[in-house]
C-alpha cells in the first residue's frame, strides 16, 4: 500500500463524452503526476502539478487537463473521448524533487465504446 | 528526448534460477534511475532505485547497479520464485528538467517464474 488511493476504479464511456478521474496523494507529497498505460506498453507521462500549478507536461493534447487542489489531491479531466483513450489512468505522487520516488496508485481503468 | 530500452518478453525461467533482466538508457545529464513492478491488475510499486553513478540499488534479492559509462541498469537477482512473476519497469527521471518531465518508462518485460 502506498496510501495513493484513486476513484473509481473501472469506467466505461462512449466517444465524445467527458471523464473526470481522481487520485488522493500520499500524505505530505505536494507533487502529483498523472500516466496513461495503454494495454501491453509501458506508462506515459501526461502531466504534472506542483503546488496546484501545471509544471509539466508530456505530448497530450489540450483535451487533456487537470487540477490540483489545496490539500494536493487531483483530478484528470478528458474531453471528447476517443477510443484509443482506453487506458489505465495512473496517479503517482511525490514529496521533493526528481530524485525522489514517485509512489503510483492502483489505476483508474477506462474504457471508450 | 530521453528513452529507456529494455530486453522484449516474455521471459519464462525455472524456479531458483539467475534473472538478468537488461535496461539502458539515453538521457541527458545525470538522470534517478528506477525499477518498478507491476502485478496483474494492479498498479505499479517501486522495486528499487539509484540517483547516481555507481550506485547500487537493492530490494527483495534484486539488485541493480547504475553504470553511466555504459547507460545501463540492469536487474539481477540470484534465485527466482514464482511470486516473482510480474511485468517489470526500467525508468528513468531526468534531473535536468527541475523534475518537471516525469519519469520516462521502458515498455515492459513480462516475467514468467514456472514451478
Amino acid at each position: 500500500e502506498t496510501g495513493v488511493t484513486q476513484s473509481p476504479t473501472h469506467l466505461i464511456k462512449t466517444r465524445g463524452q467527458q471523464v473526470t478521474l481522481r487520485c488522493s496523494s500520499q500524505s505530505g507529497h505536494n507533487t502529483v503526476s498523472w500516466y496513461q498505460q495503454a494495454l501491453g506498453q509501458g506508462p506515459q507521462f501526461i502531466f504534472q502539478y506542483y503546488r496546484e500549478e501545471e509544471n509539466g507536461r508530456g505530448n497530450f493534447p489540450p483535451r487533456f487537463s487537470g487540477l490540483q487542489f489545496p490539500n494536493y489531491s487531483s483530478e484528470l479531466n478528458v474531453n471528447a473521448l476517443e477510443l484509443d483513450d482506453s487506458a489505465l489512468y495512473l496517479c503517482a505522487s511525490r514529496a521533493g524533487g526528481a530524485q525522489e520516488t514517485q509512489y503510483f496508485g492502483p489505476g483508474t481503468r477506462l474504457l471508450v465504446l | 528526448g530521453d528513452s529507456v530500452t529494455q530486453m522484449e518478453g516474455p521471459v519464462t525461467l525455472s524456479e531458483e534460477a539467475f534473472l538478468t533482466i537488461n535496461c539502458t538508457y539515453t538521457a541527458t545529464g545525470y538522470p534517478s534511475l528506477f525499477w518498478y513492478v507491476q502485478y496483474p491488475g494492479e498498479g505499479l510499486q517501486l522495486l528499487l532505485k539509484a540517483t547516481k553513478a555507481d550506485d547500487k540499488g537493492s530490494n527483495k534479492g534484486f539488485e541493480a547497479t547504475y553504470r553511466k559509462e555504459t547507460t545501463s541498469f540492469h536487474l539481477e537477482k540470484g534465485s527466482v520464485q514464482v511470486s516473482d512473476s510480474a511485468v517489470y519497469f526500467c525508468a528513468l527521471n531526468p534531473t535536468s528538467g527541475g523534475g518537471a518531465d516525469g519519469l520516462t518508462f521502458g515498455k515492459g518485460t513480462h516475467l514468467i517464474i514456472q514451478p
